[in-house]
């Protein structure tokens, strides 16, 4: 069965740092997110990307934050200069396209846990 | 901001119950609703969706959407220990391509 991939599982920085984390969603999607998860809190939105520009993004995703679609397999999430409260799960979602809107079905990756120290 | 509350719980129901998971929004321009299941360490997996003020049914599980009172639930009947989990009630914003989630209800199935 398809699945959303994502590199690395574990990511630890030092704070100003810059890191990517990497997504691989499914391979017939047109519609990628990411969303972050604070240890204990809810999951919270960042930002969603479609026909290679940002669709949304939410207050927290400014310019600390960027995307990218680099290749017709990855998409990518990069986060310069990194906080202490960066510290979070970060999910990569993908869904399919259904007559030029999103389908209800997002598919969510396994996470990325990034560490600030 | 668009909130989505959610009791935090644990709720706790015995093996074979039906277990009630209850959600509301603040924004009535949300168009679409979803049921998220997330395991502790893992992440979250679609159950249902709904966007028809009514009920909707799949298998054991019940979603309940009343668009008047911004009011969104899930029942799953026959709970097993296996659908123990944080329940997460998610809404898409004005624009589909955006979403704000619950803080999630953990329910504890015991055998």
């Amino acid at each position: 069965e398809p699945e959303v991939t994502q590199t690395p599982s574990h990511q630890v920085t030092q704070m100003g740092q810059e890191v990517i984390l990497r997504c691989v969603p499914i391979s017939n999607h047109l519609y990628f997110y990411w969303y972050r998860q604070i240890l204990g809190q809810k999951v919270e939105f960042l930002v969603s990307f479609y026909n290679n520009e940002i669709s949304e993004k939410s207050e927290i995703f400014d310019d600390q934050f960027s995307v990218e679609r680099p290749d017709g397999s990855n998409f990518t999430l990069k986060i310069r200069s990194t906080k202490l409260e960066d510290s979070a799960m970060y999910f990569c979602a993908s869904s399919e396209g259904v007559s030029g809107a999103p389908s209800y079905e997002q598919y969510f990756g396994p996470g990325t846990r990034l560490t600030v120290t | 901001q668009k909130e989505v509350e959610q009791n935090s719980g644990p709720l706790s129901v015995p093996e074979g119950a039906i277990a009630s998971l209850n959600c509301t929004y603040s924004d009535r321009g949300s168009q679409s609703f979803f049921w998220y299941r997330q395991y502790s360490g893992k992440s979250p997996e679609l159950i249902m969706f709904i966007y028809s003020n009514g009920d909707k049914e799949d298998g054991r599980f019940t979603a309940q959407l009343n668009k008047a009172s911004q009011y969104v639930s899930l029942l799953i009947r026959d709970s097993q220990p296996s659908d123990s989990a944080t329940y997460l009630c998610a809404v898409n914003g004005d624009n589909f391509n955006k979403f704000y989630f619950g803080s999630g209800t953990k329910l504890n199935v015991k055998p």
